[in-house]
């Protein structure tokens, strides 16, 4: 079967710019989490969405940051008025089991802000 | 606040030589602890997840272990090839709450030369 999917690949924006990322997870898994991956920073948590229960957005940077999960399926991750720190790649994951067992990641967008 | 380390950030080795990489978390509350591949420009690969009842996974010629009482884990890769060139992260699940959020090390970028 597929596995998680991401669009764009890349994204090159100018400061100030909204930019909206896509995240299509594995077809049945019921978790989907977000996570940035930038230079000096490593990979950190975002965001985490469970069925129909409140995300968990404690790893959100600022609230120029937000992302929705409709359907259960698809999920957007928006981030208004980019900075050029918010440069990194964004990395989409989903996992069968609502604990958060073993975790499989999309390809990651690619994200310049100018 | 848990804080994960990989050591050393990067390694260079001939072929087929055997290899460790390390990886140590400062609380040993753990749900279970995973090992990724990241080759340049990909998303993350998920090689190995031990649970926290566990203490070693093996999967081909990679074997993990996994001593939760001192904060460690090892990534053992037998006879490694120059295909096994990539980051090598380790990721730990905290073990309470259901979010089931990675919290990451740095990684150790592998170098296997012909």
């Amino acid at each position: 079967g597929a596995g998680v999917s991401q669009s764009p690949s890349n994204k090159v924006t100018e400061k100030g710019k909204d930019v909206e990322l896509r995240c299509d997870p594995i077809s049945g898994h019921t978790a989907l989490y977000w996570y940035r991956q930038s230079l000096g920073q490593g990979l950190e948590f975002l965001i985490y969405f469970q069925g129909n229960s409140a995300p968990d957005k404690s790893g959100l940077p600022s609230d120029r940051f937000s992302a929705e999960r409709t359907g259960g399926s698809v999920s957007t991750l928006t981030i208004q008025r980019t900075q050029q720190e918010d440069s990194a790649v964004y990395l989409c994951a989903s996992c069968r089991d609502p604990k958060g067992n073993e975790q499989f990641f999309g390809p990651g967008t690619r994200l310049t802000v100018l | 606040k848990q804080e994960v380390t990989q050591i050393p950030a990067a390694l260079s080795v001939p072929e087929g030589e055997n290899l460790v990489l390390n990886c140590s978390f400062t609380d040993s509350a753990i749900y279970n602890l995973q090992w990724f591949r990241q080759d340049p420009g990909k998303g993350l690969t998920s090689l190995l997840l031990i649970q926290s009842s566990q203490r070693e996974q093996t999967s081909g010629r990679l074997n993990a272990s996994l001593d939760k009482s001192s904060g460690r884990s090892t990534l053992y890769i037998a006879a490694s090839q120059p295909g096994d060139s990539a980051t090598y992260l380790c990721a730990v699940r905290r073990g309470s709450g259901n979010t089931g959020k990675l919290i990451f090390g740095q990684g150790t970028t592998l170098q296997v030369k012909p």
